[in-house]
């Protein structure tokens, strides 16, 4: 399985852009990269995914170099409720049976008035 | 859709007492997850099945944890005999791939049973 490697914290103020990186060195070729977001007290809920380059939807974008060793979530113009465990996952499709996801620690971003 | 359902959202219990966790996915999901958080650990993924078939039970922690899916609707986490260790919050998830190699990553979880035994 592909390991992540995110900061623990990250500390921000409303109206800022933040992003959080994520290093996946043994990323395998089939693997996407998907991020969550976990409010306390409820299950991780979906954010974005992607392959390579850029995505963007209504809620973030997802940045991924050319090697894909890296990727980074950019949540602009964070309110107060963006304040949340953000977790980095990197999807192992070694296994075409296998569904599961691995959960790392996660980043806690907390975002200030 | 009102999402992934699971229940009770809090039980507390004693040493050796028998718990049983239940989760209903979303309609026409064929996979559905089990998780398990703590501080300690993180979120652990405990078993996983394909239409109603178990698939991944290697993050079960040992043989007091059982889960089954009778049907497609429904599926139970039974610990027996519970000891506080086993106290976590235990999400359940389900996800219905559209057959892309990205589809299973975006699963659907529950809002979680919180466990405490006491």
């Amino acid at each position: 399985l592909a390991k992540t490697t995110q900061p623990i914290s990250m500390d921000s103020y409303e109206g800022q852009e933040v992003n959080i990186t994520c290093s996946h060195n043994n990323i395998a070729t089939n693997d996407y990269i998907t991020w969550y977001q976990q409010f306390p007290s409820q299950g991780p809920r979906f954010i974005i995914q992607g392959y390579k380059t850029k995505v963007t939807n209504e809620v973030a974008s997802l940045f991924i170099p050319a090697d894909r060793k890296s990727s980074t979530l950019s949540l602009p113009r964070v309110s107060l409720s963006d304040t949340a465990v953000y977790y980095c996952l990197v999807g192992d499709t070694m296994d075409m049976g296998r569904r599961a996801l691995t959960f790392g620690s996660g980043t806690r971003l907390q975002v200030q008035p | 859709d009102a999402g992934v359902i699971q229940s009770p959202r809090h039980e507390v219990t004693e040493m050796g007492q028998e718990v049983t966790l239940r989760c209903k996915p979303i309609s026409g999901h064929d996979y559905l997850f089990w998780y398990r958080q703590t501080m300690m650990r993180g979120l652990e993924l405990l078993i996983y099945f394909n239409n109603n078939v178990p698939i991944d039970d290697s993050g079960m922690p040992e043989d007091r944890f059982s889960a089954k899916m009778p049907n497609a609707s429904f599926s139970t986490l039974k610990i027996q005999p519970s000891e506080p260790r086993d106290s976590a919050v235990y999400f359940c998830a389900s996800t219905q791939p559209s057959g892309g190699l990205a589809d299973y990553n975006e699963q659907f979880f529950g809002p979680g049973t919180r466990l405490t035994v006491l």
